[in-house]
């Protein structure tokens, strides 16, 4: 079975301060992670996806996530908050060859200024 | 300028009323989806389809019913058999049906019932 769990539903952090938003997933075979981000009332859009190249994936936005195989992490990252990062973040799980995609909870992210 | 629309942002319906939701994508991508999203509940999957004239269900197809006669269209429409349909419905489409490739999403439709 798959799934995916997002530990926290809730992160404040002040600007300019470093974010961390924590993934874990199960999987029976070797998956491909995304992270996206939704603004209030919005679609939602891809921030970066780990598909079994380099372990560390940078994406927009100066957002960066690790695939740890070992503790079945994909965890999201960023040096330093802006603003206007506040919005909900979805980390999504899906298999190779199975047109499927498991979502997280999601954890909405506010910056104080 | 290649991406996925939906319309209406908004919808009302009255209880016992059917209603179509419209999603169209112009990126020629083989798969699309829909989704439900409710606060604090992430997406839950409906309806998906790799292919014209083909689609599947997903986690909570009941209530609703999809076709998929034109590869850039994938209408939803929420039937009265649906217990709860007041949300937000995203529709997103990917390349093909190799779950590397990312989905793309449209802007979403509000749809409140009353």
């Amino acid at each position: 079975a798959q799934s995916v769990t997002q530990l926290d539903s809730h992160v404040s952090v002040s600007e300019g301060t470093p974010v961390l938003l924590r993934c874990n997933y199960s999987s029976s075979y070797s998956p491909s992670l995304f992270w996206y981000v939704q603004h209030p009332n919005k679609g939602l859009q891809l921030l970066l996806k780990y598909t079994s190249a380099a372990t560390l994936v940078k994406g927009i936005n100066g957002f960066e996530a690790e695939f740890k195989k070992s503790e079945t992490s994909f965890h999201l990252t960023k040096p330093s908050a802006h603003m206007s990062d506040a919005a909900e973040y979805f980390c999504v799980v899906s298999l190779y060859n199975f047109n499927k995609f498991y979502f997280g909870s999601g954890t909405k992210l506010n910056v104080k200024p | 300028d290649g991406g996925i629309t939906q319309s209406p942002k908004y919808l009302f319906r009255k209880e016992g009323q059917n209603v179509t939701l419209s999603c169209e994508q112009n990126l020629n991508h083989d798969a699309m989806y829909w989704y439900r999203q409710d606060p604090g509940q992430g997406l839950r999957l409906i309806y998906y389809s790799q292919i014209v004239n083909d689609f599947q269900k997903g986690d909570i197809a009941e209530g609703y019913s999809v076709s998929r006669e034109k590869k850039e269209s994938f209408p939803l429409t929420v039937t009265s058999a649906q217990k709860n349909p007041t949300a937000f419905y995203l529709c997103a489409s990917s390349i093909a049906s190799s779950g590397s490739d990312e989905q793309y999403f449209g802007p979403g439709t509000r749809l409140t019932v009353t």
